[in-house]
């Protein structure tokens, strides 16, 4: 089991354009997290998805941001028209289950630096 | 919402033990979670604790749960240099599955 996956690991942009960050969760997986870490800060939460169902995205910024779990392939957090303040890590996590007494396993993140 | 706060850093020498704060808000946290964060790396789970329990214990890591203070610790014991790191301690609430809530970290520094 490869664990989760995350790519690219790091990804430079100029601002105004777009970010396609990718999550393929564990074997077995349906439950996906996306977390925003900005410097020197905790992780913060952003989405959390279901093959094909957003369940919560309260932590999503209202434009530019977008999130999907297709029924097959990768979950892709998208970012639109990137400004410098998107410049952050971006983790992914997945569960089997949406029970609190199952691991979530964390990727190793997606360094974004905008210029 | 819940707020989680941690000290930001610790220095502890080699062989010495680690002991980590974290306070929580929400009376509501049922699970609450210790992680560890290497240089440039993701998340492992050290542990969790439910709120049910006071301490947890598993080799050299205890955790310490006072609800009534909402206050939780991580002692690591004969601290090494491969303990230095970020420990981020999160929670989990009933009303929020699948969402976990995390503070700042605590970068550990462990001195030789």
């Amino acid at each position: 089991n490869a664990g989760v996956m995350q790519n690219p690991r790091h990804l430079v942009r100029r601002r105004g354009q777009e970010a396609r960050l990718r999550c393929s969760p564990m074997k077995g997986h349906s439950h996906v997290y996306w977390y925003r870490q900005l410097p020197e800060e905790g992780l913060k939460f952003m989405v959390y998805l279901q093959k094909e169902n957003i369940i919560d995205e309260s932590g999503m910024p209202k434009e530019r941001f977008s999130a999907e779990f297709p029924k097959e392939g990768p979950s892709i957090l998208r970012i639109q028209q990137v400004v410098r303040g998107d410049s952050a890590a971006y983790f992914c996590a997945s569960s089997p289950s949406v029970r609190p007494n199952t691991e979530a396993f964390f990727g190793q993140g997606t360094r974004l630096t905008v210029v | 919402g819940e707020d989680v706060e941690q000290s930001l850093f610790l220095s502890v020498r080699e062989g010495d033990s680690s002991v980590i704060n974290c306070t929580y808000t929400d009376s509501s946290s049922t699970y609450l979670y210790w992680y560890k964060q290497e240089p440039g790396a993701g998340l492992q789970l050290l542990t969790y604790i439910f709120s049910n329990m006071d301490m947890k214990q598993d080799q050299r890591l205890t955790v310490l749960l006072n609800k009534k203070d909402k206050h939780l610790s991580l002692r690591i014991a004969d601290t090494q240099t491969g303990d230095s790191a970020i420990y981020f301690c999160a929670v989990l609430t009933t009303d929020s599955w699948g969402k976990l809530q995390f503070g700042a970290g605590t970068q550990v520094v462990v001195t030789p």
